[in-house]
């Protein structure tokens, strides 16, 4: 079975720059989630939806973060216009029902902003 | 203070040595609690989910206290592989609230 898939896997952008970056969760899972990691602030709850529609966005770091979720089996996380710190390694992952189930990861994509 | 704190280490220790780790939450409406480990440049993937009257898979020993809040692991006769960043994970389905603590980095030496 595939597991959740991260595109791309690498980033590197200018400053000013948009970036989007996409995830399919496993097939039949209904919980996605964004999260962020550095080595400063570890890893951070971007986003979850469940079903399709955002339930908790408060970790979105502002008005530069959006989140989609069109279809069950996409989502996308657009950052415009980047900054230098948003570089950090961005996980999709999801899970079959609810935020406490067991969550399976994306590989991640590494995000470089110049 | 943190919602969930881990000793970030890191803990250096011979193999086949036991080691064990704590962490400690603030929210007592925490329900669900979970061990994942995390491979340098990879994935965080599920260790073990932790239950109240505690678990053991192999090697691996997992521990919940809700009256002092905190949860632990316990790694017996470790291996070069058990080598990884160890994260813990409190999840409240009431709140759909899901925090990862900043994990607990172990190394094991020959």
């Amino acid at each position: 079975d595939a597991g959740v898939i991260q595109s791309p896997r690498h980033e590197v952008t200018e400053m000013g720059q948009e970036v989007t970056l996409r995830c399919k969760p496993i097939s039949g899972h209904n919980s996605l989630f964004w999260y962020r990691q550095t080595m400063m602030r570890g890893l951070e709850l971007l986003i979850y939806f469940n079903n399709n529609v955002p339930i908790d966005d408060s970790g979105m770091p502002e008005d530069r973060f959006s989140a989609k979720m069109p279809n069950a089996s996409f989502s996308t996380l657009k950052i415009q216009p980047s900054e230098p710190r948003d570089s950090a390694v961005y996980f999709c992952a999801s899970s079959r029902d609810r935020s406490t189930d067991t969550q399976y990861f994306g590989p991640g994509t590494r995000l470089t902003v110049l | 203070r943190k919602e969930v704190e881990q000793d970030p280490g890191p803990f250096n220790v011979p193999e086949g040595a036991t080691v064990a780790f704590n962490c400690t939450y603030s929210n007592s409406a925490s329900q669900s609690f979970f061990w994942y480990r995390q491979d340098c440049r990879k994935e965080p993937k599920l260790l073990m989910s932790v239950y109240s009257s505690g678990n053991e898979d192999g090697r691996f020993t997992a521990q919940l206290n809700r009256a002092s809040q905190y949860i632990s692991l316990l790694i017996r006769d470790s291996k070069l592989s058990d080598s990884a960043t160890y994260l813990c994970v409190v999840a409240e389905s009431s709140a759909s609230k899901i925090i990862f603590g900043s994990g607990t980095r172990l190394s094991i030496r020959p």
